[in-house]
């Protein structure tokens, strides 16, 4: 199975601030990588795809990067609706697995 | 708009069995992959079951292999997932979800449609 890690775990910010979590495979996963916003209380919503993708009516603040096995996710500019858990989810081989996660507060 | 209305969580006791439904609507189910997400309290994601579109096979967690099935209804545009001899690990949201395989950028694969999930918990 392939396993994720995420880093930090946790992270506070200031509006305006850019925020980068990175996400590690333990094998290359080429591009099959995926960035999910999750905020309290609520459903996961898909950000990015395929490691670099905008998904459609995501603001462009987001955005990702990466290749083989090291991924980063970057928020240019923290926004107050920002605040909620970001994970990342390899989809190269089954089982499907997400990162653990890395929750954005504010400082 | 593409809604998933998940139902059928509640308590459960360890060693029964509960089936979770997932009604579907605003695209054509048929066409889609669908699967089980996960997530127990405070906790993070995991992925529990997928089911594809037109050959209907099945993957499973190892953690729910065995125990728990996937199936589908298209003539209804309901996934379904039967849970039998829950474990307290199994306490969870509940998350049905569409896959999508095919993007602008080309094929793809990713979760994006997600129903806002019904809470399962195993206890005596």
């Amino acid at each position: 199975d392939i396993q994720m890690t995420q880093s930090p775990s946790s992270l506070s910010a200031s509006v305006g601030d850019r925020v980068t979590i990175t996400c590690q495979a333990s094998q290359d996963i080429s591009t099959s990588l995926n960035w999910y916003q999750q905020k309290p209380g609520r459903a996961p919503q898909l950000l990015i795809y395929d490691a670099s993708n905008l998904e459609t009516g995501v603001p462009s603040r987001f955005s990702g990067s990466g290749s083989g096995t090291d991924f980063t996710f970057t928020i240019s500019s923290l926004q107050p609706e920002d605040i909620a858990t970001y994970y990342c989810q390899q989809y190269d081989d089954l089982p499907v697995r997400f990162g653990p996660g890395t929750k954005v507060d504010f400082k | 708009e593409v809604q998933l209305l998940e139902s059928g969580g509640g308590l459960v006791k360890p060693g029964g069995s509960l089936r979770l439904s997932c009604a579907a609507s605003g695209f054509n189910f048929t066409n889609y992959a669908m699967t089980w997400v996960r997530q127990a309290p405070g906790k993070g994601l995991e992925w529990v079951s997928l089911i594809r579109a037109f050959t209907g096979t099945t993957n499973y967690a190892d953690s729910v292999k065995g125990r728990f099935t996937i199936s589908r209804d298209n003539s209804k545009n309901t996934l379904f997932l039967h849970m039998n001899s829950p474990r307290a690990e199994d306490t969870a949201i509940y998350y049905c979800v569409r896959v999508r395989l095919f993007c602008k950028t080309g094929s793809c694969n990713n979760f994006d449609s997600w129903g806002q999930g019904t809470l399962v918990t195993v206890s005596s």
